[in-house]
């Protein structure tokens, strides 16, 4: 069964407009979650790391101030896409740890018109 | 620079007929490899290798990690149509963050019946 929850699973909004996207781990605490993005026939990169109760760690060439974390809880990581444009346009996944096996959340297709 | 490369990047076959997708990697800081399948969403886990030459088997996928090569394959055997997808290796760092994936391009593999 899924050890992580991600929603939604896909969402489409306006241009200007910010979206969260949710991942809640499921019968244990996530220290760290690990965020990714993949466009369409690309691989996953990864944006950002977070570790509950401490700042976002971001990956070179990804904006914190667009793609906001929050990771306040062991059981809750968000991330919110801020003032939305159309090359947001994505597949974002979360990705928990301690889960070794490296499960992932659900994903969400975001699509931005 | 950390690198993961796969190869080839799509590949077609027929129904039955075997196939053999390579991995290589230059990662400072090796911890384990990878392989993950992805069909139009989350990818679904497959094998982690972590030792050299000891094979990892499920059914009819299996896979082996040269640790001295820097490089891993994964093999199909007889191949259906539901193996068609995105075949994804990734490389996890043993430093900083540990559990921080690096992923390859993914092969993309079409199975023709």
């Amino acid at each position: 069964g899924a050890v992580v929850s991600q929603h939604p699973s896909w969402v489409i909004c306006k241009s200007g407009t910010s979206v969260k996207i949710e991942c809640r781990s499921l019968d244990f605490q996530a220290t760290t979650m690990f965020w990714y993005r993949q466009f369409p026939k690309q691989s996953l990169m990864l944006m950002a790391t977070s570790n509950e109760g401490s700042k976002a760690t971001y990956e070179q060439g990804v904006e914190k101030d667009k793609f906001l974390i929050n990771h306040a809880s062991l059981t809750l990581s968000t991330l919110t896409v801020t003032s939305a444009h159309p090359e947001d346009s994505s597949f974002y996944i979360c990705r928990p740890l301690p889960i070794r096996t490296a499960f992932f959340g659900q994903g969400t297709r975001l699509t931005v018109v | 620079e950390d690198k993961v490369v796969q190869s080839p990047l799509s590949l077609v076959v027929h129904e039955g007929d075997t196939v053999t997708l390579n991995c290589s990697y230059e990662v400072t800081n090796f911890r384990s490899l990878l392989w993950y399948k992805q069909e139009k969403k989350a990818p679904t886990f497959l094998f982690m290798l972590t030792s050299s030459g000891i094979e990892k088997k499920s059914g009819r996928l299996s896979s082996i990690l040269d640790k001295k090569e820097l490089f891993s394959i994964l093999n199909i055997t007889a191949t259906q149509t539901g193996d068609s997808a995105v075949y994804l290796c990734a490389v996890e760092e043993s430093s900083g963050n540990t559990g921080k994936l690096i992923f390859g391009q993914g092969t993309t593999l079409q199975v023709k019946p």
